[in-house]
Order: C-alpha cells, then structure tokens, then sequence
C-alpha cells in the first residue's frame, strides 16, 4: 500500500463544474504540497499546507492532520486546469523529501 | 530571479551509456533533490544533497551517483544505462529548514535505446 494515496486517478469534467481530488497518507508529516504536472513534464507547486486551508484563486485546498487526510478543490473549472494533479508529502526529519502520490489525471471539457 | 533550471531538456542515450544530468537550485537555496519519474507514475526519490554531501537516499541501484558544487548546483549521474532508466529526472530545490517552498524544474526526458 502507498504511503500517499490519491482519488479519484482520473477525473474528467464539464467547464465550471466544481472539482474535489482527495488524498491520504499514512505517515507522519510536517507539511503537505499539492503540485500540479502539465504533460510537458514540469512541475509547479500550488500549495503547502501543515494545517487548515489555504486559498488561491479558484483553487482551495484544506488539510486534517488528525484525519490524515487532505482536498484540493477547484471551483468553475476550465479546460486549462486540465493537468495531472499531485499530492506529495514531506515525511519529517531533517531533510525535505516528498514522498508522491500517484496523481489524478484531470480533463475539463468546454 | 530564474527558478530551478535543468539540463538537457531531452536526450537519447544507448544501454550500457553513462549519462549526467544538471541541476542549479533557485537563488538562495541550498538543498537539491533529485526524483525520477516514469511514464504514468508518481515521482520517486532518488536522492538529496545539501552542503556538498548525499544526505538522504531513495531505493536506487549504486548506478545512480550524484554530487553538489559549493554553488549548490548538483548533478545526476547514471552510469550502465538500463532501458528501464528511461523516464523524466526532476530536480527540485529548498532551504535546507523543513517545510519551506519546494521548486521543481522542468525535467530531463531521458530516453534509453
């Protein structure tokens, strides 16, 4: 079983629908990001979360460190939010390494 | 102010090659980790350097080597290349204090013939 698991994999939906992606994890952590990969391979990091809800935009994302559990949602979604949707998390200690889900591919139809 | 660059973008190498990948961090940070992902997956940590030194190491084979310049820049080696090598090298870069801003660059596609 993963350490961090992602719902749904893939998700496609109709312009302005609003769009909940979940994630879990097993582990301990100190913060949790949640990035967003374009097919052209790079990364951008959208979020970092250790507790609450933060909100950018369309895009609002809240964790629950009892429930071990976060969402990222995106309100009145459009075809350019297409993109495969990451959740990573940084295990503790003393270094900075992610530990990925496996991500959730979204497609927003006009 | 460039964020994390890497280079090459793309390249072709042969089973059995060696190849070196690159990596400067975003200004001010000096810790640089470099994940591999293949076609599909997440990314999967290779390793993290920080202060010159391997300080943190995933489940990779020895082929997969590394090293930092006292400009924090950072490289990626792999050497007897496997077709299974093939997939995107993301490098990403931090303040060595946990919990800070990651920045990722935009990938090596590494293509094993």
């Amino acid at each position: 079983k993963n350490e961090v698991e992602q719902s749904p994999q893939n998700l496609t939906a109709q312009e302005g629908e609003f769009i909940t992606i979940n994630c879990s994890y097993s582990v301990g952590i100190s913060a949790l990001h949640w990035l967003q990969q374009h097919p052209g391979g790079g990364i951008v990091s959208l979020f970092m979360l250790s507790s609450g809800k933060k909100k950018h935009g369309r895009l609002i994302a809240t964790i629950n460190i009892q429930e071990k559990h976060s969402s990222l949602h995106i309100t009145a979604s459009h075809p350019r939010d297409s993109a495969v949707y990451i959740c990573a998390v940084i295990s503790g200690g003393a270094t900075n390494k992610l530990i990925f889900g496996t991500g959730t591919l979204l497609a927003v139809q006009p | 102010d460039a964020g994390v660059t890497q280079s090459p973008t793309h390249l072709i190498k042969t089973r059995g090659q060696q190849v070196t990948l690159r990596c400067s961090p975003k200004s001010g940070h000096d810790t640089v980790s470099w994940y591999q992902q293949a076609l599909g997956q997440g990314p999967q940590f290779i390793f993290q350097y920080y202060e010159e030194e391997e300080r943190q190491r995933g489940n990779f084979p020895d082929r997969f080597s590394g090293h930092q310049f006292p400009n924090y820049s950072s490289e990626l080696n792999v050497n007897a290349l496997l077709l299974g090598d093939s997939a995107l090298y993301l490098c990403a870069s931090s303040l060595t204090v946990t919990g800070n801003t990651i920045y990722f660059g935009e990938g090596s596609w590494l293509t094993v013939v």
